[in-house]
Parts: C-alpha cells; structure tokens; sequence
C-alpha cells in the first residue's frame, strides 16, 4: 500500500532564502508525482509534474526532481517571497488511477 | 476555458441529511475524480467516473454515491450525513488517454455538518 510522507510538516524562514520540500513514498512504482500549492481555505494548484521517467522539472523559481529508486521527491524554492505562503502537498499516481497524498507542508515567509 | 468548475462553494447540513455536490471538468476531459480533505490532512480519493461509469473507488462507505452524465459533468451524493462528513470536497477532471495524466481540481465545495 503506498504512503506518502511530507516533512517538515510546517516551516518558516525569512523572505529571500531558498528553501526545500520533502516527500517521500514508499512504492516506487508510480506513474508520476505532482506538487501543489493550496491556499487557506481553497482548492489546489498543480506547481509541477514529474513523469516517472523523468528527474526534474522546473517552473520560474520552482525545481522538483524525483528518485523513484530511494521513493524520494523534492521541492526547491528560490528566493521565497511572501506570496509563497501557503500550504505545498505532494501527490503519486499509480496504476489504479488514484492520486495517493501527502498531509502537505505548511509554509510561512516572513517579509 | 472556465477550467473546473464547482458548485455549490459552500454547504450547511445537520447529520441525517443527504447532500448533493456538482462538478462540471475542464474542456476535453472525460475522467472526473472526487477527493476529501478534512482540516489539516492531505485529500483522500472517494472515486473516478469515466464513460459514466465507476472506474475505481477508494476506503469510503456506501453512503457516498456518484453519478457521470453524457456531458461529463459528475455529481457526489452523501447519505446519512455524519459529524465527521464535514470536509473540503475536491473534483478533478483529466483526459483518459491510456497512460495516467495529469488533473486538474476545482476550487472544491465546503460541506459542514452540523
């Protein structure tokens, strides 16, 4: 059964600092993953998607690589700004369809 | 395009009652997904409708419910409400084209039961 774990389950820093996610799964036999944003109260924001045969993606300020062997995926942000506040959840998708998620990190830019 | 589209945003019910939640998917999708994300936790899969069809169901009881229409558009029925309903309804809507692709959620219906 695939589990995904997220840590740390809050951070705050500074504004200007880079700074990275973590998540972590335990079935490497995933299709993709995919990182999103969700602001207090709202839906989600798909940040990027990585395909399974792919290492990295980039988008503006944001990297996401992926290590199916070692179940790891990481979330760079460069040069936080406050804006970026917000809650990041990570998510796999398997061979039967279902987004499996993270309980997410809660992030905080101090201006 | 108008992307995912929810209604209604927001919804009061007392435990006992039957809801009813609508969700209408980006143009050119065909495959919807409904998700449940109490306060604090990641989104938990309830089910996917493709062809108007129950495709895949995740650990939910049978009091949730959902239907597809011709046009795509997908609705979440909850019976018997519980206390414990009370959460963010989430849809997602993708194209069904062999391999798994990426969705897309809508701003989600927030369902409190009281």
């Amino acid at each position: 059964k695939q589990e995904v774990t997220q840590i740390p389950a809050a951070l705050s820093v500074p504004e200007g600092e880079n700074l990275v996610l973590n998540c972590s799964f335990t079935d490497s036999a995933i299709y993709n993953l995919q990182w999103f944003r969700q602001d207090p109260g709202k839906g989600l924001t798909s940040l990027l998607l990585i395909q399974s045969s792919q290492r990295e993606q980039t988008s503006g300020r944001l990297n996401a690589s992926l290590d199916k062997s070692s179940g790891r995926s990481t979330l760079y942000i460069a040069a936080s700004q406050p804006g970026d506040s917000a809650t990041y959840l990570c998510a796999v998708a398997g061979s039967n369809y279902q987004l499996i998620w993270g309980a997410g990190t809660k992030l905080i830019i101090k201006p | 395009d108008a992307g995912v589209t929810q209604s209604p945003t927001h919804l009061i019910k007392t435990r006992g009652q039957q809801v009813t939640l609508r969700c209408s998917p980006k143009s050119g999708h065909d495959t919807v997904s409904w998700y449940q994300q109490a306060l604090g936790q990641g989104p938990q899969f309830i089910f996917q409708y493709y062809e108007e069809e129950e495709r895949q169901r995740g650990n939910f009881p049978d009091r949730f419910s959902g239907h597809q229409f011709p046009n795509y558009s997908s609705e979440l029925n909850v019976n018997a409400l519980l206390l414990g309903d009370s959460a963010l309804y989430l849809c997602a809507s993708s194209p069904d084209r062999g391999s798994y692709n990426e969705q897309f959620f809508g701003p989600g219906t927030r369902l409190t039961v009281l």
